[in-house]
C-alpha cells in the first residue's frame, strides 16, 4: 500500500514569496491533514478536511496560509506572503476511520 | 484543557539498557492515545495505540505502552534499546468522537549511547 506522498520535499524561499505544498493521501482515506511542524516542537494541526469538507482549520493563519482539497483526494497548501516564521516542516497526515494517522515524510521550508 | 505533557525533553540512555519515555494527558474523557516516533528528515510514524481494552499495548519494534486511567498516563517502554532507536518520540491523544483533532505533545529527543 502506498504512503501518504508530499512534494517538494525541500524548499527555501524568500520573506514575501509564495509557496505551494502538494499532497496526496493514502488511497480510501477520507481525512486528509496538514500539520506545521516547528524544529524541536511537536506537530501543530493547520487544517483538517473530511472529503472536500474542513473540520478544523482553527489554527490555520488564514491571512497567509490557504488550502484545499479537490475532489475529496489531493490538497494544497500555499503560503503567500511568507515570512520568517513559516520557516517549519509541513507534514500532510492521512486517516481512515479509525482515528489512526498515517504522515508523510514532510515537506522542508526555509524562509531566508 | 486538553493537552499532552512529555515532561522529559532529552534522554540519554546506553545501547541495551531498558527504556521509559512518560506522557501524561489532560482529557475530558479518556481519550485515543498513540506513540510515533520520528527520525531525523522523516516523517512520523505509529509505534502503538491504545483504544480499549487491555491497557498494555504492544507496538512495532519491540515497543509497549501502559495506559494507567488513575494517573493519566500512556508511558512507553522498551526491555533492550538499540543503536537505531535514536529519534524523537511523540506522544498524541485523540477524541472518541468522530472529526476531533488529534493533538501531540511536544516530544522526547532519545539518544543511544553504543
Amino acid at each position: 500500500e502506498a504512503g501518504v506522498a508530499q512534494s517538494p520535499r525541500y524548499k527555501i524561499i524568500e520573506k514575501r514569496q509564495s509557496v505551494a505544498f502538494w499532497c496526496n493521501p493514502i488511497s480510501g482515506h477520507a481525512t486528509l491533514y496538514w500539520y506545521q511542524q516547528i524544529l524541536g516542537q511537536g506537530p501543530k494541526l493547520l487544517i483538517q478536511f473530511q472529503n472536500n469538507g474542513v473540520v478544523d482549520d482553527s489554527q490555520l493563519p488564514k491571512d497567509r496560509f490557504s488550502a484545499e482539497r479537490l475532489k475529496g483526494v489531493d490538497s494544497t497548501l500555499k503560503i503567500q506572503p511568507a515570512k520568517l516564521e513559516d520557516s517549519a516542516v509541513y507534514l500532510c497526515a492521512s486517516s481512515p476511520a479509525t482515528h489512526t494517522i498515517y504522515f508523510g515524510e514532510g515537506s522542508w521550508l526555509t524562509v531566508v | 484543557a486538553q493537552s499532552v505533557t512529555q515532561p522529559d525533553i532529552h534522554i540519554t540512555v546506553s545501547e541495551g539498557a531498558s527504556l521509559e519515555l512518560r506522557c501524561n494527558y489532560s482529557y475530558g474523557a479518556t481519550p485515543y492515545l498513540f506513540w510515533y516516533v520520528q527520525s531525523p528528515g522523516q516523517g512520523l510514524q505509529l509505534l502503538l495505540k491504545y483504544f480499549s481494552g487491555d491497557t498494555l499495548v504492544q507496538g512495532i519494534k519491540g515497543f509497549e505502552a501502559e495506559f494507567k486511567r488513575s494517573q493519566s498516563s500512556f508511558n512507553l517502554r522498551k526491555p533492550s534499546v538499540h543503536w537505531s532507536d535514536a529519534a524523537e518520540y511523540f506522544c498524541a491523544v485523540g477524541p472518541k468522537t468522530s472529526y476531533d483533532k488529534v493533538i501531540f505533545g511536544p516530544g522526547t529527543s532519545l539518544s543511544v549511547i553504543p
